[in-house]
């Protein structure tokens, strides 16, 4: 069972919006940064987005990143198929002294 | 080029031990925290253990505490884990990946991870 929460599946139309939701706690998304990561099989996680809602050069305003209280929500406008891939929220918890991610969720592209 | 290339893993008997290497390029290496990641076969991405740019602090998952300890030689821009008594639920692929933060505390973004090496833990 993973610290932060984040819904197994998600899907949308081509060209259309999906919001990925991530929940955590005080200890956790309440107190530190969220970064959010794209995974495919076979290749290395690559970050999408840092501080709560900062991309890395190179990655396209089609991912976007917020935060508001203990959750946090990646949103990826303009679906491409090729955005079909792993989501993972990640963070630092005090409590735990640990880095967290989120359980992942995996999106489909209709 | 930014670069990280995890070596050392392979296949090794429970309660054995196995060090894991990760070479670091294109960036000033002692500036940042490093950390590593696993993931197991089907499951999702789980932190492992994380070190700061000068080494003064550490930390670990639960899961690994008091088995797995991680160093760093920023003469040499390499990274390590060292993983004694090995378990078969430690079987994963696992990753290095530089913080862009100063503290492995910061957790600011993990912006460049390597391909992983895989460790399996088996009779």
């Amino acid at each position: 069972q993973s610290v932060l929460t984040q819904p197994p599946s998600a899907s949308a139309a081509l060209g259309q919006k999906v919001t990925v939701s991530c929940s955590g706690s005080s200890s956790n998304i309440g107190s530190n940064f969220v970064s959010w990561y794209q995974h495919l099989p076979g290749t290395a996680p690559k970050l999408l987005i840092y501080e709560n809602n900062k991309r890395p050069s190179g990655i396209p305003d089609r991912f976007s990143g917020s935060k508001s209280g203990t959750s946090a929500t990646l949103a990826i406008t303009g679906l491409q198929t090729g955005d079909e891939a792993d989501y993972y929220c990640g963070t630092w918890d005090y409590s735990l002294s640990a880095g967290v991610f989120g359980g992942g969720t995996k999106l489909t592209v209709l | 080029e930014v670069q990280l290339v995890e070596s050392g893993g392979g296949l090794v008997q429970p309660g054995r031990s196995l060090r894991l290497s990760c070479a670091a390029s294109g960036f000033i290496f002692d500036d940042y925290a490093m950390h590593w990641v696993r993931q197991v076969p089907g499951k999702g991405l789980e932190w492992v253990s994380g070190i700061r740019w000068n080494s003064e602090t550490t930390g670990y998952a639960d899961s690994v505490k008091g088995r797995f300890t991680i160093s760093r030689d920023n003469a040499k821009n390499s990274l390590y884990l060292q993983m004694n008594s090995l378990k078969g639920e430690d079987t994963a692929l696992y990753y290095c990946a530089k913080d862009r933060g100063f503290s492995d505390r910061d957790f600011y973004g993990l912006d460049v991870w390597g391909q992983g090496t895989t460790v399996t833990v088996s009779s």
